[in-house]
């Protein structure tokens, strides 16, 4: 069965509106998410590493205040793209990942600005 | 040079053939390596890990790994149209949050 659960799976949207994408791990207790972006016909690129109740780690050239990253609970991650655009468009993936375990994906969210 | 290399392909074999599917990286300290599938549309699905140098089999896949070359390999015996995809090599960063670094993906198609 599934290990992670991702919701919605897909949001269109005018510009300007702000998404909030959720993350939810159902067989574990997990301290650690990530979240990733993928363009077309390109691969997972990382965006941050979220940390139950820390603040988020990004990677270079991802806008904080932009990509907000809420992990308040062990099983929960939250995504909020805000004020977003259309080149903000993507397919948005979490992982879940457990002690020694590879890190399980949830099924995308594709999200479109118009 | 980027950090993990795959060729895009796509990669075309006959049904019932050996696909082998290849990996370079570039980080030495790096511990684990994973092969996962993506199908159109979808969100990678992991396929194979592998921690130490050698292979591992699981049904029709092996993984290979020689950490001196820095070289994963994926090898689908018996290939079959619903084989057909993109195979993404990732391979743990040398951090402590384990982060995972993908190649770009080869496209796999698997003719009936």
């Amino acid at each position: 069965g599934a290990v992670v659960s991702q919701h919605p799976s897909r949001v269109i949207c005018k510009s300007g509106t702000s998404v909030k994408i959720e993350c939810r791990s159902l067989d574990f207790q997990a301290t650690t998410m990530f979240w990733y972006r993928q363009f077309p016909k390109q691969s997972l690129m990382l965006m941050a590493t979220s940390n139950e109740g820390s603040k988020a780690t990004y990677e270079q050239g991802v806008e904080k205040d932009k990509f907000l990253i809420n992990h308040a609970s062990l099983t929960l991650s939250t995504l909020t793209v805000t004020s977003a655009h259309p080149e903000d468009s993507s397919f948005y993936i979490c992982s879940v990942r457990t002690t020694n375990q590879p890190q399980h994906f949830g099924d995308g969210t594709r999200l479109s600005i118009l | 040079q980027k950090e993990v290399e795959q060729n895009s392909g796509p990669l075309s074999v006959p049904e019932g053939a050996i696909a082998s599917l290849n990996c370079t990286y570039s980080d030495r300290g790096s511990q684990s390596f994973f092969w996962y599938r993506q199908y159109s549309g979808k969100s990678p699905e992991l396929i194979m890990s592998i921690y130490s140098n050698g292979d591992k089999e699981d049904g029709r896949f092996t993984a290979q790994l020689n950490k001196a070359s820095q070289y994963v390999s994926l090898l689908i015996r018996d290939s079959q149209p619903s084989d057909s995809a993109t195979y993404l090599c990732a391979v743990t960063a040398n951090t402590g949050f384990q982060k995972l670094v993908f190649g770009t993906g080869t496209r796999l198609l698997v003719s009936p």
